[in-house]
């Protein structure tokens, strides 16, 4: 299985943007990288996947390294309601079904 | 639009006694379902996974099955439940196309006594 490392915290300011990096230098060269945020009490909701191009939706974008070796996950403008723990997420296939396996992701602050 | 639908949102049980969550999703058919744990503390732990009716996956060894009777329920289950099975209980669901994101419930916090 790919090893992600991510920091365990970071922080930042209302309104100011956010580059939350990932480290997955075992990735196979057909793994998506999922990433995932969860707040306090509640069940992680899906943010942003890619395989090897920059993505971009709603919520963030998802800069990926040419050797997939790591990505950035990145949040424009920070507000108070994107604190939470930011998991990034390499997908395994097995069984028909895709599995993913949350490490201890990053614990983003956002000050006021 | 799909949904999805946990209960209940709490449950406090002794040692000892049965467990039955259940988990339907609504607006999908198909759906690949999922049950995960997460101790307190602790990160997310995937313990069944299921790709259509009757067909379960377990991850772990552990105190705990799964059901799918039906294509949208997804159900956890104990006979007897021991202190260790305390946490936070989601369930999720995807498409059955690879790479989709993973849509999670609510959860159900499990206190054991």
């Amino acid at each position: 299985d790919a090893k992600t490392t991510q920091p365990n915290s970071m922080e930042s300011n209302e309104e100011e943007p956010v580059h939350l990096p990932c480290n997955h230098s075992t990735i196979s060269g057909t793994d998506y990288i999922h990433w995932y945020r969860q707040l306090p009490s509640q069940g992680p909701e899906y943010v942003i996947h890619g395989l090897t191009s920059n993505v971009n939706n709603r919520m963030a974008s998802l800069a990926i390294a040419e050797d997939r070796k790591s990505s950035t996950l990145i949040l424009h403008r920070a507000t108070l309601r994107d604190a939470a723990v930011y998991y990034c997420i390499p997908i395994i296939t097995q069984g028909g079904s895709e599995k993913l396996v949350f490490g201890k992701g990053t614990k983003l602050t956002v000050n006021p | 639009s799909q949904t999805i639908h946990q209960w209940p949102a709490t449950l406090v049980q002794p040692v000892g006694s049965p467990l039955s969550l259940e988990c339907t999703v609504e607006g999908t058919s198909n759906p690949n379902l999922y049950w995960y744990r997460q101790a307190a503390g602790r990160g997310l732990q995937l313990l069944f996974y299921s790709v259509g009716i009757g067909q379960i996956s377990s991850e772990v060894p552990q105190n705990l099955s799964a059901s799918r009777p039906q294509d949208r329920q997804f159900i956890l289950s104990s006979k007897k439940l021991l202190l260790s099975d305390s946490g936070f209980y989601l369930c999720a669901w995807s498409e059955v196309y690879g790479n989709q994101p993973q849509h999670f419930g609510d959860g159900t916090r499990l206190s054991i006594l």
